[in-house]
């Protein structure tokens, strides 16, 4: 069964670090690419980055490119979000997601809660 | 940046009425677009890829048609566990985008 569990997420204050990571289970986590798509409260969907399997390949939304850097480890099975220069509007829930046919989305995880107030 | 456009915001149904979803997109997607379904306190499901395709283990009552710009979900007998937002999403171009939603309410 595949799996994907997020951690990492939490209060910090605006202009402050989080450091979001995923830990992928039940497939061949190297053989796929990889999303971060966040869910602000009571909002809609937005996708957020991509990275290829081998890591060559990256891509962020415009609101968090310069910001956010994603990263994976293949030895760990675990993919990562780095965020800083947090904003207000950073807040939601990200979802890490395993990529279908490359840009679509078939496996979600639960989500980690990121919170950005003074 | 593709736009995508879904209406109506809200479906009041009822059980074992068809559902029919739009999703327009500001410029062609051509058939790379996906429906996906969520329900409250849940991550998104896949339900449709590149237009009509079913994913694993989705029932054939959902169906998905379409080209360039308009595309539609079909749900053609509803289930008390259909009630749900559901959204589409393309990936002809980056970055990816998602529509805003469709909320199936029960009526």
């Amino acid at each position: 069964e595949v799996q994907l569990v997020e951690s990492g997420g939490g209060l910090v204050q605006p202009g402050g670090s989080l450091r979001l990571s995923c830990s992928a289970s039940g497939f061949t986590f190297s053989r796929y690419v990889m999303n971060w798509v966040r869910q602000a409260p009571g909002k809609g969907l937005e996708w957020v980055s991509y990275i290829s399997t081998g890591s060559d390949i990256i891509y962020y939304a415009d609101s968090v490119r310069g910001r956010f850097t994603i990263s994976r480890d293949n030895a760990k099975n675990s993919l990562y979000l780095q965020m800083n220069s947090l904003r207000d509007e950073d807040t939601a829930l990200y979802y890490c997601a395993r990529g279908y046919l490359k840009r679509y989305f078939d496996n979600w995880g639960q989500g980690t809660l990121v919170t950005v107030s003074s | 940046e593709i736009v995508l456009t879904q209406s109506p915001a809200t479906l009041s149904l009822s059980p074992g009425e068809r559902a029919t979803l739009s999703c327009r997109a500001s410029q062609s997607v051509s058939s790379y677009l996906a429906w996906y379904q969520q329900k409250p306190g849940q991550a998104p499901r896949l339900l449709i890829y590149d237009v009509s395709n079913r994913a694993t283990g989705i029932p054939a009552r959902f169906s998905g048609s379409g080209s360039g710009t308009d595309f539609t979900l079909t749900i053609s007998s509803l289930e008390p566990e259909d009630f749900a937002v559901y959204y589409c999403q393309q990936r002809n171009s980056s970055p990816l985008t998602f529509g805003g939603g469709t909320k199936v309410e029960i009526k």
